[in-house]
């Protein structure tokens, strides 16, 4: 049963242009969001996270948007940039409950030079 | 200055035989974590540790260890290694549970 899902794979965008990753949950329980990217051969990088009180959280190029009641949310970075194509990892967990860190499968952002 | 360092990064062995992978961090953090990423890549969490307690432990084989001498170490130790263990294990710590996580580097174990 995948609580955070990210339905897809891979996603390509020219450079300079916005990259949207979307991702969904489940579980209503999730009040705390993070993203995480990957490089390959490496661990994965803390990004940015959001908690459910807010429905937007900025960080330079990179912005997270929440829809709770669409239990949806997504990141977009603009502007693209080649050294951003990695695996970005969605995950979700319920800070001060029970609900542990829980990871979407992945999507595999390329930028085109 | 790593923060979360674990060893080795790779490891190839042969089935049957038994394996620690040690992990490190030097962050300050009261939670460390084991997660599995499997041929699918998805990213499991098997343990949690809060300051050298258990707290989450998923539905993991006995063979599958862990051990947190202080809240600065946790070393996954798994015993009699089977073909489907083979698969990119990561530690991770946290100042406080569920919140972000610190990976290291990841060990990829290769059982044939």
């Amino acid at each position: 049963d995948q609580q955070v899902k990210q339905n897809s794979p891979s996603l390509s965008v020219q450079e300079g242009r916005i990259s949207i990753l979307n991702c969904d949950y489940t579980n209503s329980m999730f009040d705390y969001f993070l993203w995480y990217k990957k490089y390959p051969a490496e661990g994965p990088t803390f990004l940015i996270s959001i908690s459910s009180i807010k429905d937007k959280n900025e960080d330079g190029r990179f912005t997270v948007f929440l829809n709770k009641s669409a239990k949806h949310l997504s990141l977009h970075i603009v502007p693209s940039q080649p050294g951003d194509s990695a695996v970005y990892f969605c995950a979700a967990s319920s800070r001060f409950g029970n609900e542990k860190l829980t990871f979407g499968t992945g999507t595999r952002l390329t930028i085109i030079p | 200055d790593t923060a979360v360092s674990q060893t080795p990064k790779y490891l190839v062995t042969q089935m049957g035989n038994d394996k620690s992978i040690k992990c490190e961090q030097n962050l300050g953090h009261d939670t460390m974590y084991w997660y599995k990423q499997d041929s699918k890549k998805f990213l499991k969490i098997m343990f949690s540790y809060n300051n050298k307690e258990l707290i989450i432990n998923e539905t993991v084989p006995n063979r599958f260890s862990p051990k947190s001498p202080d809240k600065a170490h946790l070393n996954l130790h798994i015993n009699s290694l089977e073909l489907g263990d083979s698969a990119v294990y990561f530690c991770a710590s946290s100042q406080r549970v569920n919140t972000e996580a610190f990976f290291g580097q990841g060990t990829r174990l290769t059982v044939v």
